[in-house]
């Protein structure tokens, strides 16, 4: 079964700095999708980026990058010029290619972003 | 409306009731999902309902029983629950493909507490 580990439950930044939230998982396929959601305190949960994993690129959305290292299983977030609007739990989650999406989230990193 | 909306948005129950949770999505998707939250916990996928039909039943209690009556809506029947079923019910929907899947809309989710 697939599986995906968040280390680190809570991190802190400075507004304006940059910070990295890592994610790692498991998987015996060779082909699948990887996410991260974001949710904000009382607000809904919402994707912020995702990657193929046949593409070798890094996917890139504004301030929100990732790196993507199939071999290690490791696909990380990292946030550019922080803001006070990025304070929420951000997950990692994996879903195989086929059919209906079955997630499997990560535990959630509770990111604080400090004025 | 827009979105994904659940009702209700907090709900306190005792142990004998019976009650439901309502989702709405009006995005013209054909996948619905719900998903437990709790505390420390990572999301657990509790329930898939692609094109009105259950594909997945991730070993939930019998306690709680799923309906869809079309594809739009998507209900959460919960009767005789107990204290540890307390939770954030997250509601979900995404347009299901063969090929690659789509992000999943999430709804405010409904916060349940059993007493």
């Amino acid at each position: 079964a697939q599986t995906v580990t968040q280390s680190q439950p809570e991190m802190s930044v400075q507004e304006a700095e940059t910070v990295t939230l890592s994610c790692t998982y498991d998987t015996s396929e060779s082909d699948y999708y990887l996410f991260w959601y974001k949710q904000p305190p009382s607000r809904q949960m919402i994707l912020v980026i995702r990657q193929e994993a046949y593409k070798q690129q890094n996917a890139t959305e504004n301030r929100f990058s990732v790196n993507f290292q199939k071999a290690a299983k490791s696909f990380s977030l990292k946030i550019s010029d922080s803001q006070l609007g990025d304070a929420a739990m951000y997950f990692c989650a994996y879903s195989p290619p086929q059919g209906a999406q079955k997630l499997v989230f990560g535990q959630g990193t509770r990111l604080t972003i400090n004025p | 409306e827009t979105g994904v909306t659940q009702t209700p948005r907090h709900l306190v129950m005792g142990m004998t009731n019976k009650k439901s949770l309502k989702c709405e999505q009006h995005l013209g998707h054909n996948a619905m999902y719900w998903y437990k939250q709790s505390a420390k916990k990572p999301l657990e996928l509790m329930f898939v309902y692609n094109f009105k039909e259950q594909t997945e039943n991730n070993s939930v209690p019998s306690r709680f029983s799923p309906e869809c009556p079309n594809s739009s809506h998507l209900f959460l029947h919960l009767h005789t629950l107990q204290p540890e079923d307390s939770a954030l019910y997250l509601c979900a929907s995404s347009q299901a493909s063969r090929d690659s899947p789509y992000e999943q809309y999430f709804g405010p989710g409904t916060r349940l507490t059993v007493t």
